[in-house]
This record gives structure tokens, sequence and C-alpha cells, in this order.
């Protein structure tokens, strides 16, 4: 168990719906990532937050949006969904860059149909 | 940019036998971290394995070694006396500066057979 959660599990929707992912990192953790992982693009970085700040982004889309509350837990937001959205979703936390190693949830997979 | 290439879409390995999986990787950064991930078939990311740039020694962590070449930019994990619960994907990634989000390669999926 990496000490992160992610919820839901998973999540099936319709096209231009919109999706809210929560992650709770792990405990004494203040950097939170998403990535995206589908066949065709492997892992992508999406986003890092850090102690609520964004930090970083990567490949997301402008339909995306993401933030990390006080507490630490962080939300994903997927809106206007499109079929190329269907993914499985994973956040990750940290103590600090560089050297540490990025801890894993088990993930959200969405699919939208 | 940070890149990081794994030439091995699928590998095989005897059981009890030991494998390399290959990775290397391209950056201008003077200090980067190497890692390596497995994900098995029910989705999750185990980190399995660090290795710092400045760090002499290569990694080990159980069955694990990280084969770190600098000159050759490559850092290839080693598992040694193979077991079937190994059977799954196997990502490298390299630290991007020091801003801690990780560039990972496209995967080799390894098959370790009884």
């Amino acid at each position: 168990d990496s000490g992160v959660t992610q919820t839901p599990k998973h999540l099936i929707t319709a096209t231009g719906q919109r999706v809210t992912l929560r992650c709770s990192p792990r405990s004494g953790d203040l950097s939170v990532y998403w990535y995206q992982q589908s066949l065709d693009q492997g892992l992508q970085f999406l986003i890092q937050y850090y102690n609520g700040e964004e930090r970083a982004k990567g490949n997301i889309l402008e339909r995306f949006s993401a933030q990390q509350f006080p507490d630490l837990h962080s939300e994903l937001n997927l809106s206007s969904l499109e079929l190329g959205d269907s993914a499985l979703y994973f956040c990750a936390s940290s103590v600090e860059g560089g050297r540490s190693p990025l801890h894993f949830g088990n993930g959200t997979r969405l699919t939208v149909t | 940019a940070q890149k990081i290439t794994q030439t091995q879409p699928g590998m095989f390995v005897q059981e009890k036998e030991a494998v390399t999986l290959d990775c290397t990787y391209d950056t201008s950064d003077p200090s980067y971290g190497l890692f390596w991930y497995k994900q098995p078939s029910s989705g999750e990311m185990i980190f399995l394995i660090y290795q710092g740039s400045y760090d002499q020694q290569n990694a080990t962590e159980g069955r694990y070694s990280l084969n770190f070449q600098k000159a050759r930019k490559s850092a290839n994990l080693v598992i040694s006396a193979s077991q079937l619960g190994d059977s799954a994907m196997y990502f490298c990634a390299t630290s991007y500066n020091q801003g801690g989000k990780l560039i990972f390669g496209q995967g080799t999926e390894l098959s370790v057979k009884p």
C-alpha cells in the first residue's frame, strides 16, 4: 500500500460530461502529481502541486484543471469529456522533488462512452 | 528536454533466471535521478529502485539492481532469480530538474515462464 488514496476506482460517463477525481497524498508529502496513462500516449505528466501552489504543468488540456487544498488533498477536474479522454488517471505524491520517488495511488479508470 | 528510451517492448525470461531491462536517458542536467517502477496487470505503479546521478555505487534493493553507466547514459534494471510474480510492465523514469516530476519511458512488458 503506497499510502496514496484515489477515488473513485472506476468512472463511466458520457461525452460532454464533467467529472472530478480525488486524491489524498501520503501523510507528510507536500507534492501531488497527476498523470494520465493511455495505450497510445503512455504515462503523461499533467500537473504538479506543492503545498497548495501549482509547481509544474505538463500536457494538460485546457478542459482539465486541478487544485490542491489546504489539507493537501487534490482534485482533478475533467470537463467536456471526449472519447479520447478515456484513460487511467494516476495521482502520486512525494516529500520533495529530485531525489524522492513518487508514490502512486491505484488510479482512477475513466471510460467515456 | 529529458527523454527516456526503453527499446524492448516485451521480454521473456525463465523462472529463476536473471533478466536485464534496458533504459537509456537523455538529459542536459548535471543532477538527475533515475527510477524504475513496476506495473502489474492490476494497474498499480510500484516504486522499485532509485539511482542518483552523483551516486558512486549502483543501487540495489533486494533482487533488483540498477546498472548505471553514466557515460553511456544507461540505467538498466537487473532482476535476479526471476519469479512468476515479476511478470508485469516495467517503466524507467527520470526526474526533471529538481522539480520532482518524472518523465517515463514507454515501458517493457516482462513475462516470466515457469
